[in-house]
């Protein structure tokens, strides 16, 4: 039981460039989400799903696009990659609130754009 | 999304003593209040929650208690230790997207 696991955790991407982030979870989860994390700036919602074949905005969408082709992953991918995307992103999954509502967390992946 | 106030920003306690962080929130019907911890360099984690049918719940040094008619709630740390420096945050939800602050850095001085 691997939990919610991401790929890769470290990244250098140079201006322009392209990438996908995945998130895997083994805990038969409805939601997933992708934040990201800047200093002083707490966790930031990007985007969610509630469930397979579904995604929704959230805070800072901009820049940003996912799928969940499958219920247990969710890839973020960054089509043209800029320096304000220069942070922390994190991958969380959950039942939902009415279940039990805990987030589980990805270790993060640390994502540099030069 | 939803308005999360969290107060303090920052907090430095000394080892033993306790820490109370408290969390305002706007909408009504919420009725789920999670606290995360996350440690330097480390994913957050749940720590408590509490639903608005209960006013108070503890788990040995951490509580959490709710005032639906002020809306806010808190966390309580007693006899703090220097394991509890960490930031914590009070996400809010809306129809289970969840929302964080910017949390609350406690520095737990040995």
């Amino acid at each position: 039981n691997a939990g919610v696991t991401q790929t890769p955790k470290f990244r250098v991407l140079k201006t322009g460039q392209s990438m996908t982030l995945l998130c895997a979870q083994d805990m038969n989860h409805e939601y997933m989400y992708w934040y990201r994390q800047d200093p002083g700036m707490g966790l930031r919602l990007i985007h969610y799903s509630v469930g397979e074949g579904t995604t929704a905005k959230g805070e800072v969408p901009d820049g940003y696009n996912v799928s969940r082709l499958k219920k247990q992953n969710f890839l973020l991918g960054l089509e043209s990659a800029a320096p304000s995307q220069t942070s922390v992103y994190f991958c969380a999954s959950s039942f939902a609130i009415e279940t039990t509502g805990e987030l589980f967390f990805g270790e993060g992946s640390r994502l540099t754009v030069l | 999304g939803e308005n999360v106030e969290q107060h303090p920003s920052t907090l430095s306690v000394q080892e033993g003593d306790s820490a109370v962080i408290k969390c305002t929130y706007s909408d009504s019907a919420s009725n789920y209040f999670p606290w995360y911890k996350q440690e330097l360099g480390k994913r957050p984690q749940l720590i408590i929650d509490i639903r608005s049918n209960v006013g108070e719940k503890k788990d040995q040094r951490i509580a959490v208690t709710l005032n639906k008619t002020a809306k806010h709630f808190s966390l309580h740390i007693t006899e703090t230790q220097p394991e509890d420096s960490a930031v914590y945050f009070c996400p809010r939800d809306n129809f289970n997207k969840f929302y964080f602050g910017s949390g609350t850095k406690l520095n737990v001085k040995p």
